[in-house]
């Protein structure tokens, strides 16, 4: 079946710099790639996602990017600030459902 | 915009008590989700549905079953609880493969 896996576990960056979370992927199936966020207390919502048509999508501060060859996607957040402080989960479409990964601490320090 | 409702926010059972979780969705969605969250392990897929009265067991369905009898409805039923099933339970539903999916907020369950 399909295995994600998700780097780095915590991240900690300065407010203002970039963060970047990395994920790969096993099944070359998989064609929906969707990222979410969960804030403390909070249930997950989705801030990007991205089909294996497309390379790259962009929404004002997050990117997300997408290598079909390697099997990995990456999410790039740009100028962060405190509020994007959260847990990130990457996730594969399989099949009828999706494979999360285990998920990423972002913390941004003021 | 689309609601996931979960029917309780916190529940404290005791060991060997049979449990539902219950979780309605408002927007005539095909797929729907039971996941299990645990620190460090990200959310794993217990159950899901994709129709009514279809079921397809997730990555660690052990000690668990579902029901949907109806399009709106996916309940989660654990037959005998035990601590090791203290957990957080998150549903969520989707309009079909491949779009995104909707969570609820939530069931944090403590078995005693």
């Amino acid at each position: 079946g399909e295995n994600v896996e998700q780097h780095p576990s915590t991240l900690s960056v300065q407010e203002g710099d970039s963060a970047v979370i990395k994920c790969t992927y096993s099944d070359s199936a998989s064609n929906y790639f969707p990222w979410y966020k969960q804030e403390l207390g909070k249930r997950p919502q989705l801030i990007i996602d991205i089909r294996s048509n497309v390379g790259e999508k962009k929404d004002q501060r997050i990117a997300v990017t997408l290598n079909k060859t390697a099997k990995h996607f990456s999410l790039h957040i740009t100028e962060t600030q405190p509020e994007d402080s959260a847990v990130y989960f990457c996730a594969a479409s399989y099949g009828q459902n999706f494979v999360f990964g285990p998920g990423t601490r972002l913390s941004v320090l003021p | 915009d689309v609601k996931v409702t979960q029917s309780s926010r916190y529940l404290v059972k005791r060991t060997g008590e049979k449990v539902f979780l219950e979780c309605v969705q408002d927007m005539d969605h095909e797929n729907m989700f039971w996941y299990r969250q645990d620190p460090g392990l990200g959310l794993r897929l217990i159950y899901f549905s994709y129709d009514v009265k279809m079921k397809e067991k997730g990555d660690i369905p052990e000690g668990y079953s579902v029901s949907r009898e109806k399009k709106e409805r996916f309940s989660l039923i654990l037959e005998s609880a035990s601590t090791n099933q203290t957990s957080m339970y998150l549903c969520a539903s989707s309009y079909r493969v491949g779009t995104e999916a909707f969570f609820g907020q939530g069931t944090r369950l403590t078995v005693v």
